[in-house]
């Protein structure tokens, strides 16, 4: 079964300083998806980045960044000129490749303080 | 239309009700899921819809009935629960297997279930 470890049950950054989240994963496939989710306290899931496990290049959207180790099994999100907006729960997530309905398998999430 | 809509918002029932559920995605999505989040906790899944068919249940009580009446709308029914059930109950749709199935999950704001 595959599993995703967040070993950071809360981390905090200054407002416009930079934040690395740690995510590791298990599996034995090899075609699969890699995601961070946001959830503010609204409670709203929000898709952060995606990486696909066959692309070598680490995604990238706006302030957002991954870092993608694929044997070792390592996915951190990069949050530079971090703002208060940041703050949130922040899951790391995997899922199979091209399987409808396949099951999103989450960490259990690290809770990020932005301070002013 | 990208969203995911449930309804409603905010839940209130007591353990003798029987109330329900409402999921609508209009995006063209072929799996829907019905997620269970505890606060400050992942979601857990509880059920997956592939194809308006039910591809996985969780071992999750028959005092929860999913049903998929179409491709667009995903309902759970609740009947007898306990107040161990009161959670954040999360909707959630994705494409079928090809192109966009990288694209993860699209979630909907939830619905906050307290059971008295």
């Amino acid at each position: 079964a595959q599993t995703v470890t967040q070993s950071q049950p809360e981390m905090s950054v200054q407002e416009a300083e930079t934040v690395t989240l740690s995510c590791t994963y298990d599996t034995s496939e090899s075609d699969y998806y890699l995601f961070w989710y946001k959830q503010p306290p609204s409670r709203q899931m929000i898709l952060v980045i995606r990486q696909e496990a066959y692309k070598q290049q680490n995604a990238t959207e706006n302030r957002f960044s991954v870092n993608f180790q694929k044997a070792a099994k390592s996915f951190s999100l990069k949050i530079s000129d971090s703002q208060l907006g940041d703050a949130a729960m922040y899951f790391c997530a995997y899922r199979r490749g091209e399987t409808s309905g396949s099951r999103l398998t989450f960490g259990e999430g690290t809770q990020l303080t932005v301070n002013p | 239309d990208t969203e995911v809509t449930q309804t409603p918002k905010h839940l209130v029932m007591g353990m003798t009700n029987k109330k329900s559920l409402k999921c609508e995605q209009h995006m063209g999505h072929r799996a829907m899921y019905w997620y269970k989040q505890k606060a400050k906790k992942p979601p857990e899944l509880m059920f997956v819809y592939s194809y308006e068919k039910l591809s996985i249940n969780e071992s999750v009580p028959s005092r929860f009935s999913p049903e998929c009446p179409n491709s667009s709308l995903l309902n759970l029914h609740l009947h007898a629960l306990q107040p161990e059930d009161s959670a954040l109950y999360l909707c959630a749709s994705s494409p079928k297997p090809g192109r966009l199935a990288n694209y993860g999950y699209t979630f909907g704001s939830g619905t906050r279930l307290t059971v008295v």
